[in-house]
């Protein structure tokens, strides 16, 4: 799997808008990029994940370079709630032993009132 | 969300203790898996699982031991704990295919402390 580049933290005003960037200069044709997140003492928590094109849900958006070099998620509106450590994962499209998830060190953000 | 749910979630127990974590999910998910976190570092993989009957070891060496007999079911046993094996344990699951059904999900984790 390739490797993924995150700030070791980020801080966030509630309310507006955080975007977490992950850079992945070394993803592959068929590595799909993911991101969880992990509450202090919770399991990591799935988000989003995308191939080539932007992706949306009620979570979050994830925005892809069209290079694939690097990515960015956006939470539209942070709340307090949303202050945990965020991973950025590249990973092959099949669970076999080649394409275990691995966490790196992740993006622990802040949201402050 | 994922319905996949581990026990115990916190458990306190002295050293030489046989311990087993359970782990139970109802999303009919072929591969599980089993991760070990300390607290404030990163998760490593111990053991994983593609089917029943079907056990590897994971990148992260681990005295702990796992059992696949029915689908639902992957529960992590220590014969004999020590102060060392202190660390939260987190169970997952995901299905086939590619994109959405390649997707991880994780329970909420088991708290261990040896004393």
């Amino acid at each position: 799997d390739a490797k993924t580049t995150q700030p070791p933290s980020m801080d966030c005003a509630e309310g507006r808008a955080a975007n977490l960037p992950c850079n992945h200069s070394t993803i592959s044709g068929n590595e799909y990029v993911y991101w969880y997140r992990q509450i202090h003492s919770q399991g990591p928590q799935y988000i989003i994940h995308g191939l080539k094109n932007n992706e949306t849900n009620e979570m979050a958006s994830l925005i892809i370079t069209e290079d694939r070099k690097s990515s960015t998620l956006i939470l539209p509106h942070a709340t307090l709630r949303d202050t945990a450590v965020y991973y950025c994962i590249v990973r092959g499209p099949y669970n076999n032993a080649g394409n275990m998830l691995t966490f790196g060190g992740g993006t622990r953000l802040m949201v402050k009132p | 969300e994922a319905d996949i749910y581990q026990t115990p979630r916190y458990l306190v127990i002295g050293t030489g203790k046989k311990i087993t974590l359970e782990c139970s999910q109802t999303m009919g998910h072929d591969k599980m898996y089993w991760y070990q976190q300390d607290p404030g570092m990163e998760l490593h993989l111990i053991h994983y699982s593609y089917g029943v009957n079907s056990t590897e070891k994971g990148d992260l060496s681990s005295e702990s031991t796992v059992s696949r007999i029915r689908t639902e079911h992957f529960p992590l046993t220590l014969e004999s704990a020590r102060p060392s094996h202190t660390s939260q344990y987190l169970c997952a699951s995901s299905g086939t295919g590619t994109g959405v059904g390649n997707t991880i999900y994780f329970g909420e984790g088991s708290w261990l402390t040896v004393v």
